[in-house]
């Protein structure tokens, strides 16, 4: 079993809908990241979460450390969202989630 | 706008090659890190540097595969000999993280490596 399981694998949505993205894992942890890949490639991180909730614009992330269970929120969503959105875990080192593919749909 | 430098973008060769990619992290981090990303295995921690020093290394082919830091400017991730299943795109990322905790992650925008 992977230490890190994300999901949706993939998800499309209407331009405006709410959208969640679930991360688990199954090892004790002092961080989570969320970044997002763009078609491009690029990398780039939204957040790094120990506890609670984050808030960046139009995303929010939570965080339940005794539930082992991150949440990545985006609410009014837009085509310009569409990308991977990778999670991982800092137990020692970065482990990755194998990514939500989402599109959002104009 | 400080951002992590990853030279080069892309590399074509051929199997059998020496390759070096080189990476300059954001000034003032600490600690620099190599990742590998394939369609079939997703993002892969290969090796990472804290204060120049190697802390992990355990996800790197040991046989061909080297990861420097000469200075505080440049870490070097280098492969000898390749071969087609190296073929990836090969990101560094660079951050400040202090005592066990992590901190920011800050990528480069990665060097895709094709081996013929």
């Amino acid at each position: 079993k992977n230490e890190v399981e994300q999901s949706p694998q993939n998800l499309t949505a209407q331009e405006g809908e709410f959208i969640t993205i679930n991360c688990s894992y199954s090892v004790g942890i002092s961080a989570l990241h969320w970044l997002q890949q763009h078609p491009g490639g690029g990398i780039v991180s939204l957040f790094m979460l120990s506890s609670g909730k984050k808030k960046h614009g139009r995303l929010i992330a939570t965080i339940n450390i005794q539930e082992k269970h991150s949440s990545l929120h985006i609410t009014a969503s837009h085509p310009r969202d569409s990308a991977v959105y990778i999670c991982a875990i800092y137990p020692n080192k970065l482990v990755f989630g194998a990514g939500t593919i989402l599109r959002v749909k104009s | 706008d400080a951002r992590v430098t990853q030279t080069p973008r892309h590399k074509v060769t051929e199997m059998g090659q020496e390759v070096t990619m080189r990476c300059q992290p954001i000034l003032g981090h600490n600690t620099v890190f190599w990742y590998r990303q394939t369609m079939m295995q997703g993002l892969e921690l290969l090796a990472y540097f804290r204060n120049r020093a190697p802390l992990d290394d355990s996800g790197m082919p040991k046989d061909r595969f080297s990861a420097e830091m000469p200075d505080a400017t440049l870490a070097t991730l280098k492969i000898q000999p390749s071969e087609p299943r190296d073929s990836a795109v090969y990101f560094c990322a660079s951050g400040f993280w202090t005592g066990p905790g992590a901190g920011e992650l800050f990528f480069g925008e990665g060097s895709r490596l094709t081996v013929l």
